[in-house]
C-alpha cells in the first residue's frame, strides 16, 4: 500500500510569490494535517482537514490557506512568500482522531 | 497550551551502549502521546503510541513507557543504523504537539 505521497519534493521560489503543495493521504484515511519543519525544530501544526471541512488551525498568517478534496487529497498554499517561509512542510494522515498519524516524505521549499 | 520538551539535545553512544530519552509534558487531557523517528530530509516515521500511565511499548531494540508527566524511549544495544533524531508529540483534540527532538548518533 502506498502511504502518504507530497509533491513535489523540492521547490525554490522567490519572495512575494505564491506555492502550493500537495498531499495524498494513505487510503482509507479521511484526515489530512500539515505541518512545518523549520530546522533544528520540531514540526508546527498548521492545519487539519477532516471530511474538508477544517477542523483546527495553528498560529500562522491568514498567507496560509489549505484545503482538501473529495478524494481526500489537499493542497497547502502560501502567499507573498517571505524568505522565513523557508522549512519542511509536512502532511500527515489518519483516520479519525486520536488515532495514529503517518506523514510523507515532505516538501522542502526554500524562498530566495 | 501544551508543552513538550525533550532531553538531551544530542546524544552520541557507542554501538551496544544502552540509554534513554526523555519527554517531560504539559497538556490538559492528553489523547495520547507518540514517538517519531526522524532521518535527515525526511518525514517522521511513526514507532508507539502510548495513551495512559504505565502502558509500555516495545519494537526491536526500542521501548517506550510513559508516565503522568514524562515518557522515555529505551535504546537497548543501538546499532550504527539507528542514528537519527526521535521526536516526542502529544495529540489533543486535533493536532500534534511536537518536542525539538533528540539527535541519536550511534558510533561502530
Amino acid at each position: 500500500d502506498a502511504g502518504v505521497t507530497q509533491s513535489p519534493t523540492h521547490l525554490i521560489k522567490t519572495r512575494g510569490q505564491h506555492v502550493t503543495l500537495r498531499c495524498s493521504p494513505i487510503s482509507g484515511h479521511k484526515s489530512v494535517s500539515w505541518y512545518q519543519q523549520v530546522l533544528g525544530q520540531g514540526p508546527q501544526f498548521i492545519f487539519q482537514y477532516y471530511e474538508k471541512e477544517e477542523r483546527g488551525r495553528g498560529n500562522f498568517p491568514d498567507r496560509f490557506s489549505a484545503r482538501q478534496f473529495p478524494n481526500y487529497s489537499s493542497e497547502l498554499n502560501v502567499n507573498a512568500l517571505l524568505l522565513g517561509d523557508s522549512a519542511l512542510y509536512l502532511c500527515a494522515s489518519s483516520f479519525p482522531r486520536g488515532t495514529e498519524a503517518f506523514f510523507g516524505q515532505g516538501t522542502r521549499l526554500t524562498v530566495v | 497550551e501544551d508543552q513538550v520538551t525533550q532531553s538531551p539535545e544530542a546524544l552520541r553512544l557507542q554501538e551496544g551502549e544502552s540509554s534513554s530519552l526523555n519527554c517531560s509534558y504539559t497538556v490538559s487531557g492528553l489523547r495520547g502521546l507518540f514517538w517519531y523517528r526522524q532521518d535527515p530530509g525526511k518525514g517522521p516515521e511513526f514507532l508507539f503510541t502510548l495513551y495512559s500511565a504505565g502502558e509500555e511499548k516495545e519494537k526491536e531494540r526500542l521501548k517506550a513507557t510513559l508516565t503522568k508527566k514524562e515518557s522515555f524511549l529505551h535504546i537497548t544495544a543501538p546499532k550504527p543504523e539507528d542514528s537519527a533524531t526521535y521526536l516526542c508529540a502529544v495529540y489533543n483534540d486535533y493536532k500534534l504537539s511536537f518536542g525539538a527532538g533528540t539527535t541519536v548518533t550511534v558510533r561502530a
